[in-house]
């Protein structure tokens, strides 16, 4: 079963500011690795993806992921009060079953 | 968009009680799942299914049956339901293959067992 330990559970920052969540999974099958947002009231909604070691972009978003450590960060530049909802990490191995981190609550202060 | 819908969206149920939550895709999709949402548990996965006609059992389906009777239908069958099944129920549909791990997900049902 796969444990997925996610850091930290809220989190505060100001309008322009940093936001950086952080995710350990303990399955060394995991291979594919997303970030989800879920807005309150909502359903969660996939944020993206990373699948190889290192970086990978997308607009103010940047994930990293470390395999050897089974690490994966997610820094949101320039943040925004649109921005504040709860995030997910979550990896999937060789059987289809993506499994979810337990959330951290980012508030983005105007 | 792909399209997931949960039916209800909120239930009050008695202890005892039958409960079935009911999820339909048009997304064509071969794999489907339940979650429930509590929180600092994050989103924990009951059942899921690969295709009409099969179910898995997740990391907690104690108290739980899930039926797959179709590409389209997945359901959650909470046969005696208990005050700890209160909770956010959520629904989602995945593809094999390109962009693996992207599930679609419907808006939830909320149940609450009295």
């Amino acid at each position: 079963q796969q444990k997925v330990q996610q850091s930290p559970e809220s989190l505060i920052v100001p309008e322009g500011g940093m936001a950086s969540l952080n995710c350990t999974f303990s399955d060394r099958n995991s291979q594919y690795f997303w970030w989800y947002r879920q807005h309150s009231g909502e359903g969660p909604k996939a944020l993206m993806s990373i699948f190889s070691n290192g970086d990978k972009k997308e607009g103010r978003f940047t994930a990293h992921l470390n395999k050897a450590s089974l690490h994966v960060s997610l820094h949101i530049k320039d943040s925004q009060p649109s921005d504040s909802a709860l995030y997910f990490c979550a990896g999937m191995s060789n059987y289809n079953v993506l499994y979810f981190g337990s959330g951290t609550k980012l508030t983005v202060e105007p | 968009e792909a399209a997931v819908t949960q039916s209800p969206r909120n239930k009050v149920a008695v202890t005892g009680g039958k409960v079935t939550l009911s999820c339909n895709q048009t997304n064509n999709h071969n794999n489907m799942y339940w979650y429930r949402q509590d929180t600092g548990h994050g989103l924990r996965l009951i059942h899921y299914s690969y295709g009409a006609g099969s179910t898995e059992k997740g990391d907690i389906p104690d108290g739980y049956k899930a039926s797959r009777p179709s590409q389209e239908n997945f359901s959650l069958i909470l046969e005696l339901a208990t005050p700890s099944q209160t909770s956010v129920y959520f629904c989602a549909s995945g593809q094999t293959g390109r962009d693996t791990g992207q599930l679609y997900f419907g808006e939830g049902s909320k149940l609450t067992v009295l």
